[in-house]
């Protein structure tokens, strides 16, 4: 019962922007979408999450839809160094709530 | 990143002994948990702590203790090191029930 659905892999040419969707089409009114990612053998690293915002930071933007049921990760300007694996995670703001990372979407930036 | 470290990074054993990790923050956060990630299942939950001496079990607490005497470390303990408790193992730590911090890890090989 997976909250959320993204493609397994996707390419993505260096210096243009990587956009990756992810489906949650059952998510409730207090949860959250969060994005990690995790490159090869490190631990996972917290890319940005939003509640129905659009959000940005330094490292990415987050577009929801206005249901709710998808978001998109936009890294604008995708390097070598941002081919990793990349986990949307639906969850509620609560410390006991662990992140349950799915297979994710295997991104590679290709030169 | 994001002032943690793990120790070991990489640890033998065989089956039956006790084995301790370490997680040790320097950002003085009240949250701390630990994962394991293994393939075909993503990272779970094994325990996590809401502050000193307050812990608590995740999904997957059997044959894990846990104990956290400072702010500052969370340890992991296998009592009775099993084959199927060989992982990767991580730490993360959050300020508050947002986001989480992930440490580099700890491979864990059980004999």
């Amino acid at each position: 019962d997976a909250k959320t659905t993204q493609p397994p892999s996707m390419d993505c040419a260096e210096g243009r922007a990587a956009n990756l969707p992810c489906n949650h089409s059952t998510i409730s009114g207090n949860e959250y979408v969060y994005w990690y990612r995790q490159i090869h053998s490190q631990g996972p690293q917290y890319i940005i999450h939003g509640l129905k915002n659009n959000e940005t930071n330094e490292m990415a933007s987050l577009i929801i839809t206005e249901d709710r049921k998808s978001s998109t990760l936009i890294l604008p300007h995708a390097t070598l160094r941002d081919t990793a694996v990349y986990y949307c995670i639906v969850r509620v703001r609560n410390y006991g709530q662990n992140f349950v990372f799915g297979p994710g979407t295997r991104l590679s930036v290709l030169p | 990143d994001a002032g943690i470290t793990q120790s070991p990074r990489h640890k033998v054993t065989e089956t039956g002994t006790p084995v301790t990790l370490r997680c040790h923050q320097t950002e003085n956060h009240r949250y701390m948990y630990w994962y394991r990630q293994d393939p075909g299942h993503g990272l779970r939950l094994i325990h996590y702590s809401y502050g000193v001496k307050d812990t608590d079990k995740g999904e997957v607490s059997d044959g894990y203790s846990v104990s956290r005497s400072k702010t500052e470390d969370f340890l992991l303990t296998l009592e009775s090191a099993t084959s199927s408790q060989t992982s990767v193992y991580f730490c993360a730590i959050g300020y508050d029930t947002d986001t989480q911090y992930f440490g580099p890890g700890t491979r864990l090989t059980v004999l």
